[in-house]
């Protein structure tokens, strides 16, 4: 089955720097990638996601890269606030309706 | 539109009771997923349902662990009888059907403490 590793582990960065998370997968049939945001105590929150049609996809102060040769794809932050600390998972999956394998998290920390 | 909702929020029981929680997906949602999240690690897919029927139960422990969605509406997860390590959140989650690929939500979750 599918098996998604996640690093760091933990990230400290200042405020205004950027922020880059890394995950790779196991499984090649694996073609969506979302990336997911969970504050303290919340539930987790879609803030990002790429197929696997595309490269890199961009939303405002959030990017996602993909390679699929090497199987592994990056979370980019630009610009990190406050708010932005909190955990981040990335998952994978083989299509619509089937199950997503999660990545251990981040907890990413954003120091004012 | 109304989220996915869960209850209880709380739960603490003994080792060896039972417990059950409840989802109630976003509505015209055919997929739902019931999660478990041990707190430090990312959620774990206990078991998936397209409508009524189950579609991946392979990391269940089915030998106390039970879930349904009869009617494929609401659903509940059933843990009989509960162990320490079964302390975790319980995330259910819901999304629609179709070719195209969906994005999940999430419901608040169950926080489980087995003592």
């Amino acid at each position: 089955g599918e098996n998604v590793e996640q690093h760091p582990s933990t990230l400290s960065v200042q405020e205004g720097d950027s922020a880059v998370i890394k995950c790779t997968y196991s499984d090649s049939a694996s073609n969506y990638f979302p990336w997911y945001k969970q504050e303290l105590g919340k539930r987790p929150q879609l803030i990002i996601d790429i197929r696997s049609n595309v490269g890199e996809k961009k939303d405002q102060r959030i990017a996602v890269t993909l390679n699929k040769t090497a199987k592994h794809f990056s979370l980019h932050i630009t610009e990190t606030q406050p708010e932005d600390s909190a955990v981040y998972f990335c998952a994978a999956s083989g299509g619509a309706g089937q199950n997503f394998v999660f990545g251990p998290g981040t907890r990413l920390s954003v120091l004012p | 539109e109304a989220g996915v909702a869960q209850s209880p929020r709380y739960k603490i029981i003994e080792k060896r009771q039972s417990v059950a929680f409840w989802c109630n997906p976003i509505s015209g949602h055919a997929t739902l997923y019931w999660y478990q999240q041990i707190l430090g690690q990312g959620p774990k897919l206990l078991i998936q349902f397209q409508n009524n029927g189950v579609v991946d139960d392979s990391q269940l422990p089915k030998d106390r662990f039970s879930a349904e969605r009869l009617k494929g509406v609401d659903s509940t997860l059933k843990i009989q009888p509960a162990k320490l390590e079964d302390s975790a959140v319980y995330l259910c989650a819901s999304s629609r059907q179709g070719r195209t690929y969906n994005e999940q939500f999430f419901g608040p979750g169950t926080r489980l403490t087995v003592l």
